[in-house]
């Protein structure tokens, strides 16, 4: 059971440049997660997903884009890299089921833009 | 609107000492307590979780973690500490009221002395 699984788990991007961050899911949760962590800042929400198909808001969803095509896969997008995006991505799904509510983390993706 | 605040961004305790990490959270209804470890490069793992009843939950590793909603407090507690504790702990809220979120704190990196 692989749980959630991030790709790629580093890469270094250009300023301008465009990538995609892709997380796959094996648990059949509805709910999955993307999240930045920087230091002294903890983990902030960049967008998230209620099921498939839909996607919201985060407190820092400025510069990214997500899809929910599958129920198991949630894609971030950067379209154009900003050195401010530079940062430690963490990828989570969920349940939210009574005592089974819990996330469960990727391994996360460093990203670095220059 | 929803938030966790852990105000001890370090602490350093020595090996066999007990330990208290604080966390407090702002919820309007009794709220989904968590907290979760991260060490190094690695992703977070879940310790403990809270939802309703015994106010004293138990966890993996030794840990456990006291509900109080008098003080909207989560406090984390380890009656003996092991070098191996070392790590970046993290309090966090489940939004069950609609939106399905988790909020995290800013994290408190545990340093431990031999």
């Amino acid at each position: 059971n692989a749980g959630v699984t991030q790709t790629p788990k580093f890469r270094v991007l250009k300023t301008g440049q465009s990538m995609t961050l892709l997380c796959a899911q094996d648990m059949n949760h509805e709910y999955m997660y993307w999240y930045r962590q920087d230091p002294g800042m903890g983990l902030r929400l960049i967008h998230y997903s209620v099921g498939e198909g839909t996607t919201a808001k985060g407190e820092v969803p400025d510069g990214y884009n997500v899809s929910r095509l599958k129920k198991q896969n949630f894609l971030l997008g950067l379209e154009s890299a900003a050195p401010s995006q530079t940062s430690v991505y963490f990828c989570a799904s969920s349940y939210f089921k009574g005592l089974r509510t819990e996330a469960f983390f990727g391994q996360g993706t460093r990203l670095t833009v220059v | 609107a929803q938030s966790v605040t852990q105000p001890d961004i370090h602490i350093t305790v020595s090996e066999g000492a007990s330990l208290e990490l604080r966390c407090n959270y702002s919820y309007g209804a009794t709220p989904y307590l968590f907290w979760y470890v991260q060490s190094p490069g690695q992703g977070l793992q879940l310790l403990l979780k809270y939802f309703s009843g015994d106010t004293l939950v138990q966890g993996i590793k030794g840990f456990e973690a006291e509900f109080k909603r008098s003080q909207s407090s989560f406090n984390l507690r380890k009656p003996s500490v092991h070098w191996s504790d070392a790590a970046e702990y993290f309090c966090a809220v489940g939004d069950i009221s609609g939106t399905y979120k988790y909020i995290f704190g800013t994290g408190t990196r545990l340093k431990v002395l031999a």
